[in-house]
């Protein structure tokens, strides 16, 4: 098994563009989250879906940020526009049903 | 709402010391506890879990006991190796959910 994909792995911005983060779960696992890392705030859940559909979304930290999930073997984190104060880890992770996450490499984020 | 609250790092130990790390949580019902681990550079790693009171979860050597009582879910090894040279971090997921609420994250280095 590949665990969770996620690309890029690295991404440098410029302040303003659009960002967008890709995601392809483990396959068969129902749930899927977003969680953002940064020193001062740590790890926080942006969005969990479960069955493609978003269940809570209370984490996105404003309306630049949105997250689809078109089908059961992707999803994408998209920031548009992208700031400063975006730069942070991203990491994805899956779950399957009653059991605990697998998280994917992370994405981290400059914006310049 | 839900919260976790681990010791401050970061953690410097030499090779084949003991090592704890406190982990106390708030929460509301019965939580299910988690502690990840964080090497450089990559995601997060489920470490152990446990589900209900009393439960103890262990290994690689690290154990953490559910205690309903005192709120705790502190994570032990009784001779840490170099390797063991990481982030952890303590987590809860509330009742059958799977979205994580995460503590700070302790730093630990293991010196030879």
């Amino acid at each position: 098994d590949a665990g969770v994909i996620q690309s890029p792995r690295h991404e440098v911005t410029e302040m303003g563009q659009e960002v967008t983060l890709r995601c392809k779960p483990i396959s068969g696992h129902n749930s899927l989250f977003w969680y953002r890392q940064t020193m001062m705030r740590g790890l926080e859940l942006l969005i969990y879906f479960n069955n493609n559909v978003p269940i809570d979304d209370s984490g996105m930290p404003e309306d630049r940020f949105s997250a689809k999930m078109p089908n059961a073997s992707f999803s994408t984190l998209k920031i548009q526009p992208s700031e400063p104060r975006d730069s942070a880890v991203y990491f994805c992770a899956s779950s399957p049903e009653f059991a605990e996450a697998f998280f994917g490499q992370g994405t981290r984020l400059t914006v310049v | 709402g839900d919260s976790v609250t681990q010791m401050e790092g970061p953690v410097t130990l030499s090779e084949e010391a003991f090592l704890t790390i406190n982990c106390t949580y708030t929460a509301t019902g019965y939580p299910s506890l988690f502690w990840y681990v964080q090497y450089p550079g990559e995601g997060l790693q489920l470490l152990l879990k446990a589900t209900k009171a009393d439960d103890k979860g262990s290994n690689k050597g690290f154990e953490a006991t559910y205690r309903k009582e005192t709120t705790s879910f502190h994570l032990e090894k009784g001779s840490v190796q170099v390797s063991d040279s990481a982030v952890y971090f303590c987590a809860l997921a509330p009742g059958s959910a799977r979205q994580l609420t995460f503590g700070s994250g302790t730093q630990l280095t293991v010196l030879p």
